[in-house]
């Protein structure tokens, strides 16, 4: 089975564009979850799909961040616009139902500049 | 909510020699807590390294341990003798049985070997 995968690897946006990443978990699983990666702050949740349905939005990133499931094998995370503080590697996790792992994609890097 | 507080920052250990990394966690849900580390090496994906879903058990994997004291809250990982290619990013997280909800991260700890 593929794993989790993601594009771009890397992303270079002028402050102000919009970006749009993409995401495809593992088949079958029904949970999806993005997450920005600092070294400052760690691994911070954006969102949360189960079954396509949003469970959490990751309150603080609500204004410019939209996360959304198309089907059940393919999600997209829209930054609008861009801000310096933005760059970052974002990553996408999946995971099975009622699983308690959750498996990694490779990341984006986000650079903005 | 829950909170996960890991040893920050770098630490350097010589190649062979004994290693610790500190978690510490806490959380107000009545759900049950099960505990997993993940590292990233250069270069690749976060991948999990080892998990225990259940207290006082201890997860091992690639010479690394970590036992759920639920008494104490923690979660340290531990390995006797440390290998250059164990350099990476290691990052403790915890999260709840029934799985209907996120992982919580500490802010991870970079382990650097020196030969």
């Amino acid at each position: 089975d593929a794993g989790v995968t993601q594009t771009p690897r890397h992303e270079v946006a002028e402050k102000g564009q919009t970006i749009i990443l993409k995401c495809e978990p593992v088949s079958g699983h029904n949970d999806l979850f993005w997450y920005r990666q600092t070294k400052i702050q760690g691994l911070e949740l954006l969102s949360y799909f189960r079954s396509k349905s949003l469970m959490e939005d990751g309150g603080a990133f609500k204004d410019r961040f939209k996360a959304e499931m198309l089907n059940s094998s393919f999600s997209t995370l829209k930054i609008q616009p861009t801000e310096p503080k933005d760059s970052a590697v974002y990553l996408c996790a999946s995971r099975p139902d009622w699983g308690v792992e959750q498996y990694f994609g490779p990341g984006t890097r986000l650079t903005v500049l | 909510g829950d909170s996960v507080t890991q040893t920050e920052g770098q630490v350097t250990v010589s190649e062979s020699k004994s290693l610790i990394i500190n978690c510490t966690y806490s959380t107000t849900s009545i759900a049950y807590p099960n505990l997993f580390w993940y590292v990233r090496y250069p270069g690749e994906g976060l991948q999990l390294l080892l998990k225990v879903i259940t207290a006082g058990q201890k997860g091992s994997s690639r010479g690394f341990e970590a036992t759920y004291n639920k008494e104490t809250t923690s979660f340290h990982l531990q390995k006797a003798s440390v290998q250059e290619s164990d350099s990476a990013v290691y990052y403790c997280a915890l999260g709840h049985t029934g799985g209907a909800d996120r992982l919580t991260f500490g802010k991870g700890t970079q382990l650097i070997i020196q030969p």
